[in-house]
């Protein structure tokens, strides 16, 4: 049973598409977030929802926005999507807000044509 | 100067080895470390945690801390090809829900 799922794993879309991610934790963890990772791996945090409230709201583009319709759902939509959006995206949850212990999905990769 | 530095390697050693990963960091106040392990096309898992100074083990891992000289460091010994993958360290302050992440070591076990 997996603790973190992602869907969908893998995304071939052109530029100016909008797109979204989905990510489900069944944990009954409180705090869930977004990650981008490049290709040199450097993971950057995107976003992150507390008991369905946003706590973590980096410098990204609004063309991205989260969702989070309850505390094991978080969502990513992407607005009039970019090369440089091209990346692979976890979704990750803690059981605490402020945890190191984070388990993470297994990514989608998103690649923009 | 990135907060967190981190070797992106790729570090390759003949199974056997003892392994040592590393990294620096410029931020006095972080006080919880971590390394997290990611295979290919995978997820990263967390590994080790350690709050603050000194070392901490488990199994054919080692955690250690030196606040001092901002540095932390990961040995695996005994390696296995099946440790082949990117570790990266993590850090944050006490109070502070944010982690500040290294770029990844990636690690090449040769049978």
């Amino acid at each position: 049973d997996t603790a973190v799922s992602q869907t969908p794993k893998y995304l071939v879309t052109q530029m100016g598409n909008d797109k979204s991610i989905k990510c489900e934790q069944n944990l009954g963890h409180d705090t869930m977030y977004w990650y981008k990772q490049d290709s040199k791996k450097f993971l950057k945090i995107m976003f992150s929802y507390n008991n369905k409230e946003l706590i973590i709201n980096e410098t990204v583009p609004n063309r991205f926005s989260p969702k989070s319709p309850d505390k094991a759902h978080l969502n990513l939509h992407i607005n009039s999507l970019e090369l440089g959006d091209s990346a692979v995206y976890f979704c990750a949850s803690s059981h605490l807000r402020g945890s190191g212990e984070l388990f993470f999905g297994e990514g989608s990769r998103l690649t923009v044509l | 100067q990135k907060e967190v530095e981190q070797d992106p390697g790729p570090l390759s050693v003949p199974e056997g080895a003892i392994v040592s990963l590393n990294c620096t960091y410029s931020n006095s106040a972080f006080q919880y470390f971590m390394w997290y392990r990611q295979y290919s096309r995978k997820g990263p898992e967390l590994l080790m945690y350690t709050y603050s100074s000194g070392n901490k083990e488990d199994g054919r891992f080692t955690a250690q801390v030196d606040k001092s000289s901002k540095y932390i460091s990961l040995f695996i010994r005994d390696s296995q090809p099946s440790d082949s993958a990117t570790y990266l360290c993590a850090m944050s302050e006490d109070s502070n829900y944010q982690l500040i992440w290294g770029a990844g070591t990636k690690l090449i076990i040769k049978p």
